[in-house]
C-alpha cells in the first residue's frame, strides 16, 4: 500500500476558479513534504517544501497546508490559469535521500 | 529550467537488451538521485549518489546500477531489461538550502522496452 494517497486523481477546473488538492500519508517520521508541480514530459519542479512544524507555505498562488496530528496536506490553488495544467505530486520525505511520492493529481483548467 | 539534462529523452530497446541513461547535474551539486516513473505514478526511488559512491538504494534488483562522475554527471545502467522496465526514468541532483535538501529534476529519458 502507497504511504502516500493522493485525491482527486484528477479534476478540471474553469479558468480563474480555485482548487484544492489532497494528501493524506501513513510516513512516520518524516523530515519534511513537499508539493511538485510536473509538466507533461517535463520532470518535477518543487512548488513548496514544509518540516513537520509548518503548517503552511505559500509560493505565489500555490499554498500548501500540513497537519502533522492527521497527516494531511493540501495544496490550494487561487485564481487557475491555463497554465496551472499539470499533474501535482505530494511527496513525503524520511530522510535526504528516502522519499515516498504519491500518484499525482491531474489538474486541467479549461478556459 | 532546472540546470539538469538528460539524455536521451525517448529510447527504444528489446527485451534482454542493456541501457545506459545519462544525466548532467548542475555544477557543486554533489549528490544525485534517480527514479522510475511508470505512467500515471509516482516517481518510485532507484538510488542515490553522493560524490561518487552509492548512499542509498529503493526496492530495485541488482541489474540496475548507476555510476557518479567528478563532472557532476551521472548514469543509469539496466542490464536484461524486462517489459516492466517502460517507463520515465528521471535524474534529480541536490543541494542543501540551510536545512533543506532541495531536488531539481530532469526532463527525463522516456524508455520503452519491446
Amino acid at each position: 500500500k502507497n504511504q502516500v494517497e493522493q485525491s482527486p486523481q484528477s479534476l478540471i477546473i474553469l479558468e480563474g476558479k480555485n482548487c484544492t488538492l489532497q494528501c493524506n500519508y501513513t510516513v512516520s517520521p518524516f523530515s519534511n513534504l513537499r508539493w511538485y508541480k510536473q509538466d507533461t514530459g517535463r520532470g518535477p519542479v518543487s512548488l513548496t517544501i514544509m518540516t513537520f512544524s509548518e503548517n503552511t507555505k505559500s509560493n505565489g498562488r500555490y499554498t500548501a497546508t500540513l497537519d502533522a496530528d492527521t497527516k494531511q496536506s493540501s495544496l490550494h490553488i487561487t485564481a487557475s490559469q491555463l497554465s496551472d495544467s499539470a499533474s501535482y505530486i505530494c511527496v513525503v520525505s524520511i530522510n535526504d535521500y528516502k522519499l515516498s511520492f504519491g500518484a499525482g493529481t491531474t489538474v486541467t483548467v479549461r478556459a | 529550467e532546472t540546470g539538469v539534462t538528460q539524455s536521451p529523452t525517448h529510447l527504444i530497446k528489446t527485451r534482454g537488451q542493456q541501457v545506459t541513461l545519462r544525466c548532467s547535474s548542475q555544477s557543486g551539486h554533489n549528490t544525485v538521485s534517480w527514479y522510475q516513473q511508470a505512467l500515471g505514478q509516482g516517481p518510485q526511488f532507484i538510488f542515490q549518489y553522493y560524490r561518487e559512491e552509492e548512499n542509498g538504494r529503493g526496492n530495485f534488483p541488482p541489474r540496475f546500477s548507476g555510476l557518479q562522475f567528478p563532472n557532476y554527471s551521472s548514469e543509469l545502467n539496466v542490464n536484461a531489461l524486462e517489459l516492466d522496465d517502460s517507463a520515465l526514468y528521471l535524474c534529480a541532483s541536490s543541494v542543501y538550502m540551510g536545512t533543506k535538501n532541495i531536488q531539481y529534476f530532469g526532463a527525463g529519458t522516456r524508455l520503452s522496452v519491446l
